[in-house]
């Protein structure tokens, strides 16, 4: 039973580029969420995701950032015209259920960097 | 506004014990998380409390008491691969937006 996976582990773009953040949740789980790790900072909560469905995307940038979870396939965030602020690691977390004491496994991130 | 507080770094010694704490101020309360990190890799779970007292999971618990907005981790009989980062979250909100502390930083010394 693999655990929750998120690929490319290291990205690297030019700034103005597209990021495309790749997430599967571990099986059975429709439950997504992304968060992002700045250098010297805590996670940040991003967007909370089932299947199909965007439930809350409040710490989400409105500009540049969209988060999609299809009914087939994998989670994906997107960022457009990259910029170096981007430059984080954005981890994705999965879980069964929705119930606030769900247990949530995270993936092992996917470390941006911005050139 | 939102805040957690935890301590930046602690040092141990490899089979003691070891409390982290962790002070919150938050909107709303929806349950407090403890999760470990290892330099480079992802959060994994430790506990979750919603209401006050102690659980205890093997060598790990984790206390709450909501009126003082305070939680602690306690970890016991410390290995050297317990040394990685101790974060706390908070839920404020109905869904999983955890609001989370920069963590704390710990070196267990042989």
């Amino acid at each position: 039973n693999a655990g929750v996976m998120q690929n490319p582990r290291h990205l690297v773009r030019r700034r103005g580029q597209e990021a495309r953040l790749r997430c599967s949740p571990m099986k059975g789980h429709s439950h997504v969420y992304w968060y992002r790790q700045l250098p010297e900072e805590g996670l940040k909560f991003m967007v909370y995701l089932q299947k199909e469905n965007i439930i809350d995307e409040s710490g989400m940038p409105k500009e540049r950032f969209s988060a999609e979870f299809p009914k087939e396939g994998p989670s994906i965030l997107r960022i457009q015209q990259v910029v170096r602020g981007d430059s984080a690691a954005y981890f994705c977390a999965s879980s069964q259920g929705g119930g606030l004491n769900t247990e949530a496994f995270f993936g092992q991130g996917t470390r941006l960097t911005v050139v | 506004g939102q805040n957690i507080d935890q301590p930046t770094e602690m040092t141990a010694t490899e089979g003691a014990i070891v409390q982290i704490n962790c002070t919150y101020q938050t909107s709303g309360f929806n349950g407090l998380f403890w999760y470990q990190q290892h330099a480079g890799e992802a959060p994994t779970f430790l506990s979750y409390n919603v209401l006050d007292g102690l659980e205890e999971k093997g060598r790990f618990s984790s206390f709450l008491s909501r009126s003082k907005g305070y939680s602690y981790l306690l970890l016991k009989e410390l290995q050297m691969k317990d040394s990685a980062s101790y974060l706390c979250a908070v839920n404020a909100g109905n869904n999983r937006k955890l609001i989370w502390g920069l963590g704390t930083s710990l070196a267990v010394n042989p």
